[in-house]
């Protein structure tokens, strides 16, 4: 069965830095997002993809993070300067068609650690 | 966003059904009723989502109300591995995102 995949499982940053976090969706799909969780805390939206660009992103999705498509099979989150608060599970997720009519994949996470 | 509520949490015997329900009174016409599932340490998991009419899958049945202001997740026959934070979530006409809120924290005793 088709599978999101990401990577890495686990990074631990020094506040300030970049980071890319990097998720492979499902290959026949063409929407793709990004979801946080913060520790204790609900899933959070943070940005919509489609067609090459941004669909739709939330209030959290400001000028330190950008999304990518950069080779037509990996979808990237960077946050250019890190800070604490940036701590959290990230999730990203895939579906065929738009969010609403169909089922979003989600990913396994990447548990980003900022100190 | 449009709002949905949900109990905080509830208990169920394992190998028993389930229902879990979800108000949803602000709903329009064109929203649809989703439902996902986490999973302790996993990633949100799709389980099923409809419109107007119930629906059924592999996983669960979705009984949605005739005035759409409400709906119903049944799982037929709880396992332990049921045990999750499900997720009643509108899936706005105008959105391709959805907004997770708190969810259903369902515990299973075996």
């Amino acid at each position: 069965e088709p599978e999101v995949t990401q990577t890495p499982s686990h990074q631990v940053t020094q506040m300030g830095q970049e980071v890319i976090l990097r998720c492979v969706p499902i290959s026949n799909h063409l929407y793709f997002y990004w979801y946080r969780q913060i520790l204790g805390q609900k899933v959070e939206f943070l940005v919509s993809f489609y067609n090459n660009e941004i669909s739709e992103k939330s209030e959290i999705f400001d000028d330190q993070f950008s999304v990518e498509r950069p080779d037509g099979s990996n979808f990237t989150l960077k946050i250019r300067s890190t800070k604490l608060e940036d701590s959290a599970m990230y999730f990203c997720a895939s579906s065929r068609t738009s969010g609403r009519r169909s089922e979003q994949f989600f990913g396994p996470g990447t548990r980003l650690t900022v100190l | 966003d449009a709002k949905t509520t949900q109990p905080n949490s509830m208990e169920s015997n394992e190998e028993e059904p389930v229902h879990l329900p979800c108000n949803h009174s602000t709903i329009s016409g064109t929203d649809y009723i989703h439902w996902y599932r986490q999973l302790p340490s996993q990633g949100p998991e799709y389980v099923i989502h409809g419109l107007t009419s119930n629906v059924n899958n592999r996983m669960a049945s979705l009984a949605i109300a005739e005035d759409r202001k409400s709906s119903t997740l049944i799982l037929h026959r709880a396992t332990l591995r049921d045990a999750a934070v499900y997720y009643c979530i509108l899936a706005l006409n105008r959105d391709d995102k959805i907004i997770f809120g708190k969810g259903t924290r369902l515990h299973i005793l075996p």
